[in-house]
């Protein structure tokens, strides 16, 4: 019964390092999102994909790259982390687009230093 | 573009109090779908309720009801009798058909206290 696992759930970079951050869901499901929880910014979407192959930029997608090679997977970079990317990164999916309920992760807490 | 505002930054209550959470948003769209999502003390995003534009009968659920009125472009939640358990950040969302994205308000944080 595990939707949607966000792996890891906690990191500490310096700046400048690099790391993946990686969502998996076992629910078949065609859209898949990463958002970024700031204090006081509610949840901003940075990418999404629509289906196995294809992603595209939401909100703010500056310093971040994706890639959904799997359709269970989707991986969100950080090529280069800035402090400014501190943030809590949740993963979600829906069956159906986003007027279908997203089903989320536990989210991923990253701290650049 | 979409948009979602949610006025109330944080609201605190003593429980058995009836609470309600304001929710306006934006859009041109004519089809849409409004959203609201529980993120309680422990993190993960719980869903709630999701309304589409064609329908704007109130729902209740329980000790939960929502209002929605397109007149004033505004989906509200209301939580009567309120819980300790209720406590938690409660966010507003939007999504329009026309695209597969949801518009998320900032959240407003509802503290019920003993």
């Amino acid at each position: 019964n595990a939707g949607v696992t966000q792996t890891p759930k906690f990191r500490v970079l310096k700046t400048g390092q690099s790391m993946t951050l990686l969502c998996a869901q076992d629910m078949n499901h065609e859209y898949m999102y990463w958002y970024r929880q700031d204090p006081g910014m509610g949840l901003r979407l940075i990418h999404y994909s629509v289906g196995e192959g294809t992603t595209a930029k939401g909100e703010v997608p500056d310093g971040y790259n994706v890639s959904r090679l799997k359709k269970q997977n989707f991986l969100l970079g950080l090529e280069s982390a800035a402090p400014s990317q501190t943030s809590v990164y949740f993963c979600a999916s829906s069956s159906q687009g986003a007027y279908q309920p997203q089903h989320f992760g536990d989210g991923t807490r990253l701290s650049i230093l | 573009a979409q948009k979602v505002t949610q006025a109330q930054t944080e609201i605190s209550v003593v429980e058995k109090e009836d609470v309600t959470l304001d929710c306006v948003y934006e859009t041109r769209d004519t089809t849409y779908y409004l959203f609201w999502y529980k993120q309680p003390p422990s993190g993960e995003l719980v869903f709630l309720i999701r309304r589409n534009s064609f329908d704007e009968q109130n729902e209740i659920s329980g000790r939960y009801s929502w209002n929605f009125q397109k007149s004033t472009s505004s989906f509200n939640f209301t939580i009567t009798a309120s819980q300790v358990v209720d406590s938690a950040v409660y966010f507003c969302a939007l999504s329009v058909v026309a695209n597969s994205k949801l518009t998320f308000g900032k959240g407003i944080t509802l503290s019920v206290r003993p």
